[in-house]
């Protein structure tokens, strides 16, 4: 089976500029998490979905920032404008409730995004 | 809110000598506990799992970790370490209350081999 998919795998973008990145979850997931790491800030939660619908959006750091589900396959991140400060790495992650998946998260490769 | 506390920033091991990784979680209820690794570059793996039952979970590449509720530890130990361990290590706990499903990760413990 594919593993989760996000692209770009990496961009390079002038500040102001509008960036969209792209995961398509696992095939059957209904959880879809959009994660960031930094060196300051490791490690932290944006928004996840559930079932599209977006259950805790509280990561998101300022109205720059927007992400949508509009199916099960699909999921965008978007930042407009983007800062050089939004320069890190961009995780998605799905997983699935069903008892046999172990409630184990699967994370994609990243988007290694840098604003300058 | 669950957290995660991973109190060794940088830890160095000779290659062939053995490991163990510390790893301190705070969650009101039983909690799901993972290790995953991460290679410069690359993305996130996962090692192991725990969620109930025995308490001593063993993981890919040799790795294992054992769930000790009454110290709030999920440590992480490898009897005997190989160069291409080098990584950086996350300990997770996920939340277990719709609303709470997320992962929240501790800050990391990158693990440097000497030949």
């Amino acid at each position: 089976d594919a593993g989760v998919i996000q692209s770009p795998r990496h961009e390079v973008t002038e500040m102001g500029q509008e960036v969209t990145l792209r995961c398509k979850p696992i095939s059957g997931h209904d959880y879809l998490f959009w994660y960031r790491q930094t060196m300051m800030r490791g490690l932290e939660l944006l928004i996840y979905f559930n079932n599209n619908v977006p259950i805790d959006d509280s990561g998101m750091p300022e109205d720059r920032f927007s992400a949508k589900m509009p199916n099960a396959s699909f999921s965008t991140l978007k930042i407009q404008p983007s800062e050089p400060r939004d320069s890190a790495v961009y995780f998605c992650a799905s997983s699935s409730h069903r008892a046999e998946s172990g409630n184990t998260i699967y994370f994609g490769e990243g988007s290694w995004l840098t604003v300058v | 809110a669950q957290s995660v506390t991973q109190p060794d920033i940088h830890i160095t091991v000779s290659e062939g000598a053995s490991l163990e990784l510390r790893c301190n979680y705070s969650y009101g209820a039983t909690p799901y506990l993972f290790w995953y690794v991460q290679s410069p570059g690359q993305g996130l793996q996962l090692l192991l799992k725990y969620f109930s039952g025995d308490t001593l979970v063993q993981g890919i590449k040799g790795f294992e970790a054992e769930f000790k509720r009454s110290q709030s530890s999920f440590n992480l130990r490898k009897p005997s370490v190989h160069w291409s361990d080098a990584a950086e290590y996350f300990c997770a706990v996920r939340g277990s209350n719709f609303g709470n499903e997320k992962l929240t990760f501790g800050t990391g413990t990158r693990l440097t081999i000497i030949p």
